[in-house]
């Protein structure tokens, strides 16, 4: 196992279409975040898995996002919807407890 | 509030130099966890260190080093004779027990110049 991965790494669609990133966390790994990072800002925390369940999801979530991880193992986020303002990158993040993270390299969305 | 500044949005400097970025951030938990990342231009973020609010002792890795302050809520990292491999930008951020979420500084763009 090298790290996470997420897939695609760059992804570019036409607004008010629907889009889905995958996220392959650390195997051993229960715990799993989704982050958006837009340009000149920090990750900004979206949700967070651990093992299947969903824990928290922030208000940045609107109700166009949806995220699953079946099974406690990969996890999607899913876009519905998409709109300019979704452009972003959107990274994965996996952990075994609170504290140290590992990050994937981030799936780059252009809305146009 | 919980929060994270990092007031140097860019910094430049000539290979070899030493550079400190600085960190501050407001909690009012007692106990918390602070992290610096590296985030090269392949995007990913690179775990530096972590932290916890109990231990104060400065760090040393390489020629890395941080420097934790309780008093003034800092947590400063400098890179001492800076190479180009360094470029890149720097987060600071921001995590508490039993948390799940990090929050993150708006990063400082590191340009080493050779």
């Amino acid at each position: 196992d090298t790290g996470v991965s997420q897939d695609p790494r760059h992804k570019i669609t036409k607004r008010g279409q629907n889009v889905t990133f995958r996220c392959d966390p650390i195997s051993e790994h229960n715990r799993l975040y989704w982050y958006r990072q837009t340009l000149g800002q920090g990750p900004e925390f979206l949700t967070y898995f651990q093992n299947e369940a969903q824990l928290e999801k922030s208000r940045l979530l609107s109700d166009r996002f949806s995220a699953e991880r079946p099974k406690g193992s990969f996890s999607t986020l899913e876009i519905q919807r998409t709109e300019q303002g979704d452009s972003a990158m959107y990274l994965c993040a996996s952990s075994l407890a609170a504290g140290e993270a590992f990050f994937g390299q981030g799936t780059r969305l252009t809305v146009v | 509030a919980q929060k994270v500044t990092q007031a140097q949005t860019e910094i430049s400097v000539v290979e070899k130099e030493d550079v400190t970025l600085d960190c501050v951030y407001e909690t009012r938990d007692t106990t918390y966890y602070l992290f610096w990342y590296k985030q090269p231009p392949s995007g990913e973020l690179v775990f530096l260190i972590r932290r916890n609010s109990f231990d104060e002792q400065n760090e040393i890795s390489g020629r890395y080093s941080w420097n934790f302050q309780k008093s003034t809520s800092s947590f400063n990292f400098t890179i001492t004779a800076s190479q180009v491999v360094d470029s890149a930008v720097y987060f600071c951020a921001l995590s508490f027990t039993g948390g799940f979420k990090t929050i993150f500084g708006a990063g400082t763009r590191l340009f080493v110049k050779a």
